[in-house]
Formats: structure tokens, sequence, C-alpha cells
């Protein structure tokens, strides 16, 4: 089974500061890793996603994410963010394995980037 | 905008009705997956559906069920409801293992 941490329900930042968006897993197995993100009264739209290659991996809005798998983390970076940033960020783990691929969701950041 | 669609997008009714909630997936998606979206809950699974056969099954209530029809769209149906039913449902597709899942835009349930 899985389990995702994301270490802070709320994170407000200035507009043009980076920010990091913390996410630690739980699995006995290897895993997928992705971000989603949830605009107000919007569904989840993929960020960014890691299967396998370069731990590094780029999203879409200038977003980035580093897997580190002694560490069991996936955090989230922008190094300047904007306004229209203000939204819920979901970390997501599914195990690989044949068959299912269910997405087990962390509990949710909120970004909120002030003027 | 994912591709994936949704209806309705709202749906009031009340406790003890039953609500049928119906999913598109993208074009050549074979899996449907339908996830529930509450304050206390989070975002948990419900079940899998992969070309017309059930693969998983999460958090799913008795009450609940899904199917997969031939041409791939899906349907949620929701019996005997219950106030804490009320909630967002997401259905998400995938092309295939290992690759990522598309999000409809939701269906929002309030339940009297």
């Amino acid at each position: 089974a899985q389990s995702v941490t994301q270490l802070d329900s709320q994170v407000p930042v200035f507009e043009e500061a980076p920010v990091e968006l913390r996410c630690n897993y739980s699995s006995s197995v290897s895993v997928y890793l992705f971000w989603y993100v949830q605009y107000p009264n919007q569904g989840l739209q993929l960020l960014l996603k890691y299967l396998s290659g370069s731990t590094l991996v780029k999203g879409i809005n200038g977003f980035e994410a580093e897997f580190n798998k002694s560490q069991t983390s996936f955090h989230l970076r922008k190094p300047s963010v904007h306004i229209s940033d203000t939204a819920e960020y979901f970390c997501a783990v599914s195990g690989i394995r044949g068959g299912s691929e269910k997405l087990v969701f962390g509990k949710g950041t909120k970004l909120t980037v002030n003027p | 905008d994912s591709g994936v669609t949704q209806t309705p997008k709202h749906l009031i009714t009340a406790t003890g009705q039953r609500v049928t909630l119906r999913c598109s997936p993208r074009s050549g998606d074979l899996s449907v997956y339908w996830y529930q979206q509450s304050l206390d809950q989070g975002l948990q699974f419900l079940i899998q559906y992969y070309n017309g056969e059930e693969r998983a099954k999460g958090n799913i209530l008795e009450r609940f069920s899904a199917q997969q029809f031939p041409d791939l769209h899906s349907e949620l149906n929701l019996s005997s409801l219950e106030l804490g039913d009320s909630a967002l449902y997401f259905c998400a597709s995938s092309v295939a293992t290992g690759s990522a899942q598309y999000f409809g835009p939701g269906t929002r349930l309030t339940v009297l």
C-alpha cells in the first residue's frame, strides 16, 4: 500500500518569490509520482509526472519537481510565482504493478500568492 | 481541457434517492477511474475499469456501483443516498499502464 504526506497544508508567499511544496511518500513497491493542481471550483489538472528516467521533472507553468528515492520525496518547486498560481496542489503516487494504477493522494497544500 | 467529460456538473437530490453520474474518457483511453473528493476524506479512489472490466476497487460503498460500456464511457450509480455522500465525484482516464491520469471537471453532488 502507498501513502502520501504533504507537509504543509497552507503556504503563503509573495508574488515573484520562489516556492517549494513538500511531498513525502511511503510504499513497499516502486512508484510513479504526480503533482496535480486544482483551481477553485475546477477539476484536477496534471502539472507533472515522474515515471522513470531523470529525477528532475519539468512540468507546465514553470513548475518542476525532483524525485529523491532515498528520502522518498517528490517536492514541487517554482523559482518565481504569479498571482495566478494561487490554487490547491496535490501530490499523488501509484504503485508500479500489473493491473490497477490507482492514485493515492496527499491532503493537499493551498498555495496563496499575495501581491 | 483534459478531454474527459462528466455530466451533470451539479446534482441536488434527497436522502434515499438514487443518481447516475456519467463519464466519457479521452479518445483512445481504455481505463476509467472514479474518485470522491470530500472535505473530511480528501481525494479517495473508488473504482477502476479497463476496457469494460472491473480492474480494482477502493473505498467504494456497497450502495455504489459502476460499469464501463462498450463505447468506453462509464457510469457511477449511487443509491440510498445519505447526507454524507455529498461530495465532488471525479472521473479520470488513462491510456495504459504507467501513463498519467487525466481528470474530468467533476460532478458536485449535494444530498439534502
